[in-house]
């Protein structure tokens, strides 16, 4: 399979501890996502990567939450002191750069985070 | 700021009938509207875009900027049509972000035999 995979899952968790999530872009792709998508919303953007760099967090992204990408392929989500409002479905999506015009972005199969 | 709304939740229709699902967006610069799918276990993907003028597995969607609107219409609904739709947004110009997406809440079509 050579689409964007994401692991775990899913994960469940304890409030208060910390969670690793992983994103494997297609490898081509030198631009990676990670949106939120909760019971009955549509996915929320989250942050995005342009290579290793981290160019706009939204403000959804507390200072619990950090993203890297540090060789820009593979890039991680860490989750610290969790959180039930954490709990969600967690994607990551990628897609070529390309000027003005978007190419698609291929979503992962997303983590589920539940966080008790 | 960009903002997609769906206004159904919720769409039934039966085999071979007309479908149009509704999206309405607000952004005040250009946009790039698409429409994507999820069906059952599997991940979301693109289904459409309003710049490829396309029709995708019998869909369509027409950008009206007077409207602010992009519905997604297919003349005879199929059972396999039965997904979770959600429409996007993606800001053009300088101004805005050109990469994220903004997505509406979605809507799930039933397509009954």
């Amino acid at each position: 399979d050579t689409g964007v995979s994401q692991n775990p899952r899913h994960k469940i968790t304890k409030r208060g501890q910390n969670v690793t999530f992983r994103c494997d872009p297609i490898s081509e792709h030198n631009r990676l996502y990670w949106y939120r998508q909760t019971l009955g919303q549509g996915p929320e953007f989250l942050t995005y990567f342009q290579n290793e760099a981290q160019l706009e967090k939204s403000r959804l992204l507390s200072d619990r939450f950090s993203a890297e990408r540090p060789k820009g392929s593979f890039s991680t989500l860490e989750i610290q002191r969790t959180e039930q409002g954490d709990s969600a479905m967690y994607l990551c999506a990628s897609s070529q750069q390309g000027g003005s015009y978007s190419y698609e972005q291929y979503f992962g199969p997303g983590t589920r985070l539940t966080v008790t | 700021a960009q903002r997609v709304t769906q206004p159904e939740k919720l769409l039934s229709v039966f085999k071979g009938a007309p479908v149009e699902l509704k999206c309405n967006y607000s952004y005040s610069g250009s946009p790039e509207l698409f429409w994507y799918v999820q069906y059952s276990r599997q991940r979301l993907q693109l289904l459409l875009r309003h710049i490829s003028r396309e029709s995708i597995k019998g869909f369509t969607a027409d950008l009206n900027k007077g409207e602010t609107s992009f519905h997604l219409k297919k003349p005879f609904a199929q059972e396999e049509d039965s997904a979770m739709y959600y429409c996007a947004l993606r800001a053009l110009n300088s101004g805005g972000s050109n990469y994220k997406l903004t997505f509406g809440k979605g809507t799930l079509l039933t397509v009954n035999p």
